[in-house]
């Protein structure tokens, strides 16, 4: 099976930059995404690696080692509506686009 | 583009009532769509794999006689959640993608919010 492992939580001011590290242990790893979930909403979709190296998406940027077995998410800029939980998640060869989910990072933008 | 709608968007009923949750590919065909769990500050669970035209797959520890998947159409997966129990209580939310490949990204409706009394 697969596993990931996130921080629970994580507190920053605006304006504040914040990395969201995530390991993970899984066989036929193919790449490794980043969702956004506001509370009671629906996850959307930030970022995805697949290879190693940063990809950056306006004031978030996503990174992978494959090597590792570790990326992060990094939030630039923070803003108040940046307040939400965020989710690494697997995708394997032998399973197409399905996915396995971490177990989330809250995070908290303080004034 | 790559819309997904889900309904309905809240249920409340008693325990043993039967409930359908259909979602549907907008502006695209889906022929593999997925339904997840998740409980209150937890993460997102796979409940199953729904493949248009055949058998739903699903994941280890999901009932299948428990929680019906139908996949009719390249457009809609039904998940109906069959004598719902209180402890069925859940944000029950699906997800399709736009090809059956790892770097499409998942797009998810906005979940359905089941309250069994």
């Amino acid at each position: 099976g697969q596993s990931l492992e996130q921080p629970s939580e994580v507190t920053a001011v605006e304006g504040a930059i914040v990395q969201i590290n995530c390991t993970y242990q899984t066989s036929g790893f193919y790449g490794l995404s980043w969702y956004q979930q506001h509370d009671g909403g629906a996850p959307t979709f930030l970022s995805y690696n697949a290879l190693d190296g940063l990809e950056e998406t306006g004031r978030f940027s996503s990174f992978l080692s494959r090597s590792d077995s570790y990326g992060y998410l990094l939030l630039q800029e923070l803003q108040m509506k940046d307040s939400a939980s965020y989710f690494c998640a697997v995708s394997i060869k032998a399973a197409g686009n399905k996915l396995t989910f971490g177990g989330g990072t809250r995070v908290l933008v303080k004034p | 583009g790559a819309v997904v709608s889900q309904h309905p968007s809240r249920v409340i009923c008693k325990s043993g009532t039967s409930v359908k949750i259909e979602c549907r590919s907008l502006d695209f065909q889906a022929t593999t769509m997925f339904w997840y769990r998740q409980f209150p500050k937890q993460s997102l669970m796979l409940m199953a794999t729904s493949n248009e035209g055949s058998k739903a797959t699903y994941e280890q520890g999901v009932e299948k006689d428990k929680f019906l998947i139908n996949h009719a159409s390249l457009t809609l997966s039904t998940l109906t959640v069959t004598s719902a129990h209180p402890e069925d209580s859940s944000f029950y939310i699906c997800s399709a993608s736009l090809a059956s490949y790892s770097n499409q990204p998942q797009h998810f409706g906005d979940g359905t919010r089941l309250s069994i009394l």
